[in-house]
C-alpha cells in the first residue's frame, strides 16, 4: 500500500487478557518503529527494528511487552495481561533512511 | 540521554498573527524534525532539518534550526484556524531513535 497500514484502529479488551496490534510498513522501507502515545500526551519510544539487526528494545516498558518483525516487514506488538495503564493510541512508523518517518494511523487500545 | 523540551504547550492565537514555537533540546542532534497531528489522527511530517543553520519554509510555516543553541523554531507567520493542531519537534540521539518534545497545541481562533 501506500502508507504505513495499523490494525485494528481501535481494540477494547479486558484487564489480563493478551493483545496483538499489527504493523504494515510501506514496502521497501528498513526501519520500524512502534511509539505509544497517552491522551494528551507526546510520543513515548517503545522499539525500533533496522533490517535484519537486533531490534532496539529499550523503550519497552515492560516485559508484558513485546514485538517482532518477520521477514524484514510486517511487525506485531504484543502485550500480555493487559493493564489499564496500557490504554494509549499505539503508532507504528516507517523510514527508508532516518530522514523523516511516515505514521500510520494507530491502534487506539483501551483497556476496562 | 536526549531530552526535548517545546515551549509553549499551549498556544491559542487570533487569525492573521505571528507566533514562535521553541524546541530546545539536551545534547548534540543531528537532525531535527517537526510533525503536525490533527485530533484523533497521526502524525504529519513537516520538516526534517539537517545541518546548523538549516531554515525550511511550507506556507505559513517556517523551521530553523540552530545546533550551537541547541534550538530549532517553527515560525507561523499571519495564522489562519486550518493552522489549528498539535505540533511535535523531535530529536534524533542516533541509533536511530528518536525523542519527541510533549508537543504545542495550537488554536487559532477566527
Amino acid at each position: 500500500g501506500a502508507g504505513v497500514s495499523q490494525s485494528p484502529s481501535n481494540k477494547v479488551t479486558e484487564k489480563g487478557k493478551d493483545v496483538e496490534l499489527r504493523c504494515d510498513p510501506i514496502s521497501g522501507h528498513t526501519a520500524l518503529y512502534w511509539y505509544r502515545q497517552s491522551l494528551g500526551q507526546g510520543l513515548e519510544f517503545l522499539i525500533y527494528f533496522q533490517g535484519n539487526s537486533a531490534p532496539d528494545k529499550s523503550g519497552l516498558p515492560s516485559d508484558r511487552f513485546s514485538a517482532e518483525r518477520t521477514g524484514g516487514s510486517v511487525s506485531t506488538l504484543t502485550i500480555q495481561r493487559t493493564q489499564q495503564e496500557d490504554s494509549a493510541v499505539y503508532l507504528c512508523a516507517s523510514s527508508p533512511t532516518v530522514a523523516g518517518y511516515t505514521f500510520g494511523s494507530g491502534t487506539r487500545l483501551t483497556v476496562v | 540521554e536526549l531530552k526535548v523540551e517545546q515551549n509553549p504547550l499551549f498556544l491559542s492565537m487570533q487569525e492573521g498573527k505571528n507566533y514562535t514555537i521553541y524546541c530546545n533540546y539536551s545534547t548534540t542532534s543531528d537532525r531535527l524534525y517537526w510533525y503536525r497531528q490533527d485530533p484523533g489522527k497521526s502524525l504529519e511530517s513537516l520538516f526534517v532539518l539537517l545541518s546548523n543553520g538549516a531554515v525550511k519554509q511550507e506556507g505559513r510555516l517556517m523551521a530553523s534550526l540552530d545546533t550551537k543553541a541547541r534550538l530549532s523554531t517553527l515560525h507561523i507567520t499571519a495564522a489562519v484556524h486550518d493552522l489549528s493542531a498539535t505540533y511535535f519537534c523531535a530529536g534524533y540521539t542516533g541509533g536511530f531513535k528518536t525523542i519527541f518534545g510533549a508537543g504545542t497545541r495550537l488554536f487559532v481562533k477566527a
